[in-house]
């Protein structure tokens, strides 16, 4: 069964802090894909990146970065020197097979100035 | 720009009642999801639609959900005899390509119903 879990269920940092959200997934799939998904106070859902399971490449785009670990089946977010903005419920989701994409139960970031 | 157009925003009902949430997709996406986010979880899959066909509805309760995907026309996520229990955001996404092994493809999701029943 797939399975995604965010241990950390709120987070606080003061601006221009280091912040990193951690995700576990479990699934069986050697093929799979994990995202990350921004749900700001409006509600809507941002996404924010997708990786396949082949590329354990690291990526940073600004002041995110992720960190894609197969061996510890972990695929964490980090953001760099955050700000207030930042501040949303953050999912990391799973997609595997012909499986609906699953969800964690999210992190919420509080960022205060 | 046309994203995934939810509506309503928010919808309120008393116990007993019916609720409508209708779901248009991004143009050119002919697949629909449909997720329920209850208080402090995170999203629950429901069902997935292809244009007249459910695909998937694995993650739908037996009784009183039910959801189509007409071939014109949003996509409706009805819930008959609504009961405190259902009162959760409820969203939908869409994609070009459906799921399977070889789709990578990226949700879109839209802003949600917010759906209260008193």
């Amino acid at each position: 069964a797939q399975k995604v879990t965010q241990a950390q269920t709120e987070i606080s940092v003061v601006e221009k802090e280091d912040v990193t959200l951690d995700c576990v997934y479990e699934t069986r799939d050697t093929t799979y894909y994990l995202f990350w998904y921004k749900q700001p106070p409006s509600g809507e859902l941002v996404f924010l990146i997708r990786r396949n399971s082949f590329d354990e490449q690291n990526e940073i785009s600004g002041r995110y970065s992720w960190n894609f670990q197969k061996s510890t089946s972990s695929f964490n977010f980090t953001i760099t020197a955050s700000q207030v903005v930042d501040s949303a419920v953050y999912f990391c989701a799973l997609r595997s097979g012909n499986t609906p994409l699953v969800f964690g139960k999210g992190t919420r970031l509080s960022v205060i100035a | 720009n046309a994203g995934v157009m939810q509506n309503p925003r928010h919808l309120v009902r008393r116990r007993g009642q019916e609720a409508r949430l209708r779901c248009s997709p991004m143009k050119g996406h002919s697949h629909v999801y449909w997720y329920r986010q209850l208080p402090e979880e995170g999203l629950k899959f429901m069902v997935y639609l292809q244009k007249e066909n459910i695909i998937d509805e694995s993650g739908m309760p037996k009784e009183r959900f039910s959801a189509e995907f007409p071939k014109e026309g949003p996509s409706i996520l009805r819930i008959q005899q609504v009961v405190r229990g259902d009162s959760a955001a409820y969203f939908c996404a869409s994609s070009r390509t459906g799921q399977g092994l070889l789709s990578n493809e990226k949700l879109f999701f839209g802003s949600g119903t917010q759906l209260s029943v008193l």
